[in-house]
């Protein structure tokens, strides 16, 4: 499995609060992602990273925040946190090429909001 | 941007019946297909994965079969088992070196022994 390690697992906080997930990579991947998954939905793309404090938004990016200050971490910030924020959140990290290819996922990280 | 729907959101069948799972995407210049398997609880993970210049992909008891001119492109399980039964999500990386992968919706396989 690739090197990925996300923290925390498990989160309960209040609607308001800011909170930070991290993702950690032993594999000097270029490229890192975070998803969102929620029932129905699928995987949706928060924001990326495609280089040291190169980041770029995803297709639901609003409220959401991300910096990437070395290569081996992807930090994703909420940072007014509302009900609808509760989601499972998944880190991805890809190799660069200039085709596609493939994402491998970190554990993930279970959000609540109350 | 592009656009990738997945058929259909539920699939049950038999042990040992064969399951197919189509996807379907908008960007002709979409260049790679992967396909993920996720267990309850647990990561996607890569299970197969074709690029836009293979038509067919074949690993033990899965395959994937892309038609680039009608833009779709569908996942083959033989011989099904019960651990086949999963969650399974397709994706489509558009064109351009982002690396982005827009993931379909999402399948429900349940194997029945």
């Amino acid at each position: 499995d690739a090197g990925i390690t996300q923290s925390p697992r498990h989160k309960v906080t209040e609607t308001g609060t800011p909170v930070t997930l991290r993702c950690h990579q032993t594999e000097n991947h270029r490229y890192m992602y975070w998803y969102r998954q929620d029932p129905g939905h699928g995987l949706r793309l928060i924001h990326y990273s495609y280089g040291v404090k190169d980041t770029d938004k995803g297709e639901v990016s609003d409220g959401y925040s991300v910096s990437r200050s070395k290569t081996e971490d992807f930090l994703l910030t909420l940072e007014s946190a509302t009900s609808s924020q509760t989601s499972v959140y998944f880190c991805a990290i890809s190799e660069s090429a200039p085709e596609g290819q493939p994402q491998h996922f970190g554990d993930g990280t279970r959000l609540s909001i109350l | 941007g592009e656009n990738v729907e997945q058929h259909p959101s539920t699939l049950s069948v038999q042990e040992g019946d064969s399951a197919v799972i189509k996807c379907t995407y908008s960007d002709s210049a979409s260049n790679y297909f992967p396909w993920y398997k996720q267990e309850l609880g647990k990561r996607p993970q890569l299970i197969i994965d074709i690029r836009s210049n293979v038509g067919e992909k074949k690993d033990q008891r899965i395959a994937v079969t892309l038609n680039k001119t009608a833009k779709h492109f569908s996942l083959h399980i033989t011989e099904t088992q019960p651990e086949d039964s999963a969650v399974y999500f397709c994706a489509v990386s558009p064109s351009g070196n982002t690396g982005k992968l827009i993931f379909g919706q999402g399948t429900t396989l349940q194997v029945k022994p």
